[in-house]
């Protein structure tokens, strides 16, 4: 079963914008990751945020978690061609370690 | 470091036909996991293992599903007899330890297409 939904289902911008993607959750975590998945390709770790953490960044990404809310962010800025691929968003709800539940998925398009 | 290896890439069976995917994780890393991923869905976590233990099958089809994990190392996952349902991508992913909430290293999958 899927833990959270993730909005858009669908997402299409242009070279140089900025891409954010939505993931809500049912359960309490302790902690909440996103994954990258380029088509044909297994999943990529891209940032792991923990359930006392608020923000994140990597590189160009920036992650916010509000777990009163139980809703976390993924912003992608100036974004590029090669970040076409489905994000995931996945949680440790913390019942069983090192279970991961993954929402379904936003497909991004960057359009050159 | 080489990553998750996985084979075969892509299987094409026919319904009632038996299948073995295989995986081979990270060097070092304890835990292995075999995930379902259905077209247009997030991964859902059939099995665990924590070194050569099952740890959480739960969501494992015991009827027609089975796999082991000997000596801690490659895993196998087997369906027999697959369905035509089971068309899918078969993900095995690896993590260094005991503790939840590790980053899982995913291989390639396997597409299996049942006809």
């Amino acid at each position: 079963s899927q833990q959270g939904e993730e909005d858009p289902q669908a997402l299409s911008i242009q070279e140089g914008e900025n891409a954010t993607m939505n993931c809500s959750y049912k359960t309490s975590i302790n902690n909440l990751q996103w994954y990258r998945q380029n088509s044909g390709r297994g999943l990529v770790h891209l940032i792991l945020i923990r359930s006392n953490e608020r923000e994140k960044h990597s590189g160009r990404l920036r992650v916010t978690l509000d777990t009163s809310k139980k809703s976390s962010s993924l912003l992608i800025t100036a974004s590029r061609a090669a970040d076409t691929a489905s994000y995931f968003c996945a949680t440790d709800e913390g019942t069983s370690y090192g279970k991961l539940t993954f929402g379904q998925g936003t497909i991004l398009t960057v359009h050159p | 470091e080489a990553g998750v290896v996985q084979s075969p890439r892509y299987k094409i069976i026919e319904k009632k036909q038996p299948v073995a995917f295989w995986c081979n994780p990270i060097s070092g890393h304890n835990t292995l996991y075999w995930y379902l991923q259905n077209l247009g869905q997030g991964p859902e976590l059939l099995i665990r293992y924590e070194n050569e233990e099952a740890v959480d099958d739960s969501q494992l089809p015991k009827d027609r599903f089975s796999a082991e994990r000997l000596k801690g190392v490659d895993s196998t996952l087997k369906i027999q007899p697959a369905e035509l349902g089971d068309s899918a991508v078969y993900l095995c992913a690896s993590s260094p330890g005991l503790a939840g909430g590790e980053t899982q290293y995913f291989g390639p999958g396997t597409r299996l297409l049942v006809l």
